[in-house]
C-alpha cells in the first residue's frame, strides 16, 4: 500500500540554524500538507500545497517557514531561523483532491529538537 | 471560529469492555468530520469519516462514530475493545476555506487494561 514518507525521523539542530523537513508524498496525489504538534499539544495546520502554490496557511506560517515541490516528487518545509518553540513533530500529508473532505494520508512524523 | 473538542485527555478501559471518545466541534454548517489514530511512532491513520448521509459511519478496525448534529457531536466506538486499540486518538473537522486544512482536536490517549 502506498505511503508517505519523511526524513529524517528525528532532526536536532541549534537554535538559529536552518533546517529542511523532507516528504515524499503518495504518488498521484496533488494537495500537499503539513502539520505540527507540540509535546502534549494538539496537531496544528501549518499549510496547503496545491499546483505549486500555498493555498492556505496559518499564522504559525510565517516567513521563517517556506514550502517546495523542487522535483515532483519532493515536498519539504524549511525553517529558516530555528527558535526554541519550533520544537515538534512535523507530519507531512498528502491526499489525491483537496477540500470536501478527501483523506490525507499521514506520514510517521520528523521529530524536530532545537537546543 | 471553527474548533474540535475532545473532552477527556487519557480513558483506560479493559480489554473486551466497550469503547466511546467523545468529540464535539464548533462549526455553522453541515462539517465534514474524522477519526484519526496515532500509534506510537507512527503517523495518523484515518479511522472513518463522515460527510453525508448515514449519520453512523463504519470504520477500519471495528470503530464506527455517529454524527449528531443536535448534540455537535461525533463520538468514536468500539464495542470490544482490543489490547492493540491502545493509540491515541484524534477528531478533526474540515476547514471551512475548503483547502483540506484540518482543525483536531487534543486528542486522547487510550490505555487497555489485560
Amino acid at each position: 500500500e502506498p505511503e508517505v514518507t519523511q526524513t529524517p525521523s528525528h532532526q536536532v539542530t541549534q537554535m538559529g540554524q536552518e533546517v529542511i523537513l523532507r516528504c515524499v508524498p503518495i504518488s498521484n496525489h496533488l494537495y500537499f500538507y503539513w502539520y505540527r504538534q507540540i509535546l502534549g499539544q494538539k496537531v496544528e495546520f501549518l499549510v496547503s500545497f496545491y499546483n505549486n502554490e500555498i493555498s492556505e496557511k496559518s499564522e504559525i506560517f510565517d516567513d521563517q517557514f517556506s514550502v517546495e515541490r523542487p522535483d515532483g516528487s519532493n515536498f519539504t518545509l524549511k525553517i529558516r531561523s530555528t527558535k526554541l518553540e519550533d520544537s515538534a513533530m512535523y507530519f507531512c500529508a498528502s491526499s489525491i483532491a483537496g477540500g470536501r473532505g478527501d483523506t490525507q494520508y499521514f506520514g510517521p512524523g520528523t521529530r524536530l529538537t532545537v537546543l | 471560529a471553527q474548533s474540535v473538542t475532545q473532552p477527556d485527555i487519557h480513558i483506560t478501559v479493559s480489554e473486551g469492555a466497550s469503547l466511546e471518545l467523545r468529540c464535539n466541534y464548533s462549526y455553522g454548517a453541515t462539517p465534514y468530520l474524522f477519526w484519526y489514530v496515532q500509534s506510537p511512532g507512527q503517523g495518523l491513520q484515518l479511522l472513518l469519516k463522515y460527510f453525508s448521509g448515514d449519520t453512523l459511519v463504519q470504520g477500519i478496525k471495528g470503530f464506527e462514530a455517529e454524527f449528531k448534529r443536535s448534540q455537535s457531536s461525533f463520538n468514536l466506538r468500539k464495542p470490544s475493545v482490543h489490547w492493540s486499540d491502545a493509540a491515541e486518538y484524534f477528531c478533526a473537522v474540515l476547514g471551512s476555506s475548503n483547502t483540506g486544512k484540518l482543525i483536531f482536536g487534543q486528542g486522547t490517549t487510550l490505555q487497555v487494561k489485560p
